[in-house]
């Protein structure tokens, strides 16, 4: 069974700042990858960003960047000059190849508010 | 391109009454799935439909199906439904080539159960 857990249910940052939002995770497959969604308040489910478990290069996506410590089973999201609109619930997920099927199991999420 | 559209997006039923989602994809993606969000159990998978067939199931008990047609529209349905069905109920759809492809997810579709 894969679990994904979020350990921090609520953070703030001040507007600008930087954040670091943490992801641990349980697997035996070999093949698999992480995401992080964010939710806003309009309840849709967004991609932020995407790591393939055999790619050692943590990605990057503009202010946007994960710390992928496989040994660990850590995945960590870290946002730079935050903004108002990075408001919303992040949520950590995994899928994983041997599912046979497309599915991502996601951790509980963590509310992240913005304060100006 | 239209993303992913649920219908209705409210819903309010009364306990022991059934009620049926309705989940058009993006257009060209094949694989539908459906989640429920709940505030104590966070966001749980139900099933997963892949050119008209149902790949995988999560555990949820036989009230909750689902069914994707010919133009890969779904629609999951609850039959006999409880208080805790109460939930958003979420539609992603993907191309369906594997893990690592994104799921686009719709706005979702808020029950509340009475």
């Amino acid at each position: 069974a894969q679990t994904v857990t979020q350990s921090q249910p609520e953070m703030s940052v001040q507007e600008a700042e930087t954040v670091t939002l943490s992801c641990t995770y349980d697997t035996s497959e070999n093949n698999y990858y992480l995401f992080w969604y964010k939710q806003p308040p309009s309840r849709q489910m967004i991609l932020v960003i995407r790591q393939e478990a055999y790619k050692q290069q943590n990605a990057t996506e503009n202010r946007f960047s994960v710390n992928f410590q496989k040994a660990a089973k850590s995945f960590s999201l870290k946002i730079s000059d935050s903004q108002l609109g990075d408001t919303a619930m992040y949520f950590c997920a995994l899928a994983y190849s041997g599912a046979g099927s497309y599915q991502l199991t996601f951790g509980k999420g963590t509310k992240l508010s913005v304060i100006p | 391109k239209a993303g992913v559209t649920q219908t209705p997006r409210y819903l309010i039923k009364t306990r022991g009454q059934q009620v049926t989602l309705s989940c058009s994809p993006i257009s060209g993606h094949r694989s539908v799935s459906w989640y429920q969000q709940t505030p104590g159990q966070g966001l749980q998978f139900l099933f997963e439909y892949f050119s008209e067939t149902q790949r995988n199931k999560g555990n949820f008990p036989g009230r909750f199906s689902g069914r994707q047609f010919s133009n890969s529209r779904s629609e999951m349905n609850v039959s006999t439904l409880e208080l805790g069905d109460s939930a958003l109920y979420l539609c992603a759809s993907s191309p369906g080539t594997g893990p690592g492809t994104e799921a686009f997810f719709g706005q979702g579709t808020r029950l509340t159960v009475v």
